[in-house]
């Protein structure tokens, strides 16, 4: 019954090395987001892609890059986490994109990632 | 910058106990106000999706009101249960392509 997948669940990385969180859906909606969320702070849009489309919100570190090689799937890669990536990331689907506001997303349970 | 602000940070009530909370958002350019709850290791769900003045929207024992020209929502739980234990997030559609902004939530612990 799961409608937004997100694997792993915890990512432990080193330091500088590359990491690729994934995605899935089986609503086919269109938009699929990324959200960074730190301990404490509230969940902060990194990017999201409208169908092939790639958005980039302006203050995403260009560390952080996503694909979408179809309409199911989107990665998350962090070329070279630091110790503040650390954080709760989560993936979420809209049917559209915020047409007046209206959409409700659906969250994937997130993945935790941890930076050594 | 548009910011989404929400109140109390934490709340921790009794089982049986009733309890609101509140958030703040820009009351220029309104467009919509989402609810959604985050339950500890799952997906946050969503709750509401609010538009209009003065609109109040009831799940269950789960209810919100909105006030969009003084810019707040009250999110109530009557009778708190155990399993209403989560974080309650809000979000204002005001980012950038309409994209929510989200406040920090308010984290609702109910003991029994």
């Amino acid at each position: 019954d799961a409608m937004v997948i997100q694997n792993p669940r915890y990512q432990v990385t080193q330091f500088g090395k590359p990491v690729t969180l994934s995605c899935s859906q089986t609503l086919n909606h269109n938009v699929m987001y990324w959200y960074q969320q730190k301990s404490s702070q509230a969940p902060k849009l990194l990017f999201h892609y409208y169908d092939k489309d790639f958005n980039n919100e302006a203050d995403t570190p260009d560390n952080f890059q996503s694909r979408r090689p179809n309409t199911s799937f989107c990665f998350l890669d962090i070329r070279s986490p630091g110790l503040g990536d650390a954080a709760m990331y989560l993936c979420a689907t809209s049917r559209d994109r915020v047409a007046g506001g209206t959409h409700t997303q659906y969250f994937g349970p997130g993945t935790r990632l941890t930076v050594l | 910058i548009l910011n989404v602000e929400q109140s109390p940070q934490s709340l921790h009530v009794q089982e049986g106990d009733s309890t609101n909370f509140t958030c703040s958002f820009p009351s220029s350019n309104f467009y919509a106000l989402h609810w959604y709850r985050w339950e500890t290791a799952k997906s946050p769900e969503a709750l509401f999706v609010m538009t209009l003045n003065g609109d109040e929207k009831k799940k269950g024992r789960i209810s919100a009101t909105l006030n969009t020209k003084e810019g707040y929502s009250y999110l109530y739980i009557k009778g708190s249960q155990p399993e209403d234990s989560a974080t309650y997030l809000c979000a204002f559609p005001g980012g950038s392509q309409g994209n929510l902004i989200f406040g920090k939530g308010t984290k609702l612990s109910v003991k029994p």
